[in-house]
């Protein structure tokens, strides 16, 4: 069975700050997609950023950045320069490679602290 | 371009009831997941449609039912409200099966059993 796990409930960071939220994973598949969603109050889910098992770089997308560890089923989030709007819930989740079956984790709550 | 619509946005029923929440997806997209995110926990995948077939399903009783018409809209069904089906249910739409493409997701709709 497939699981995520998000070991921290809540986070804060003081502007400008880098913060790194922390996921694992298992599962006995080889290839899969992981994913960090951000959740704001307003509750609509957005996408944060995508990464494919087979790909060894770590994907970026401006600020925010992964740490991949397959070997390790770790797959962190980092944070650069945080911003007041990047306070959220943020969440983990996987997909197997046909795409029928996604799972989350339970969040992290990140305050960011002007 | 309208992103992913649900409707309605609250809904209060009582316990027995039946309820239909309904998703319409962005244009162009074929693909519709739903989820039930209880308050204070990550969501939990309820369906997959792609084409106007169930291509995944999780790990919900059969009192939850979905289906995706010609236009790729979506309805999910919940028969005999139980107290413990009061959740945010959200939809999630992509081009093709999600994982592969990115899920966009809609407000949610608010459901209370009384």
């Amino acid at each position: 069975a497939q699981t995520v796990t998000q070991s921290q409930p809540e986070m804060s960071v003081q502007e400008a700050e880098t913060v790194t939220l922390s996921c694992t994973y298992d599962t006995s598949e080889s290839n899969y997609y992981l994913f960090w969603y951000k959740q704001p109050p307003s509750r609509q889910m957005i996408l944060v950023i995508r990464q494919e098992a087979y790909k060894q770089q770590n994907a970026t997308e401006n600020r925010f950045s992964v740490n991949f560890q397959k070997a390790a089923k770790s797959f962190s989030l980092k944070i650069s320069d945080s911003q007041l709007g990047d306070t959220a819930m943020y969440f983990c989740a996987f997909t197997t490679q046909t795409g029928n079956q996604f799972y989350f984790g339970t969040g992290t709550s990140l305050t960011v602290i002007p | 371009d309208a992103g992913v619509t649900q409707s309605p946005t609250h809904l209060i029923k009582t316990r027995g009831q039946h309820v239909t929440l309904r998703c319409s997806p962005i244009s162009g997209h074929k693909s519709v997941s739903w989820y039930q995110q209880v308050l204070g926990q990550g969501p939990q995948f309820i369906f997959q449609y792609y084409e106007k077939e169930e291509r995944g399903r999780g790990n919900f009783p059969d009192r939850f039912s979905a289906r995706q018409f010609p236009n790729y809209s979506s309805e999910l069904n919940v028969n005999a409200l139980l107290l413990g089906d009061s959740a945010l249910y959200l939809c999630a739409s992509s081009l093709v099966l999600a994982g592969r493409n990115e899920q966009f997701f809609g407000p949610g709709t608010r459901l209370t059993v009384l």
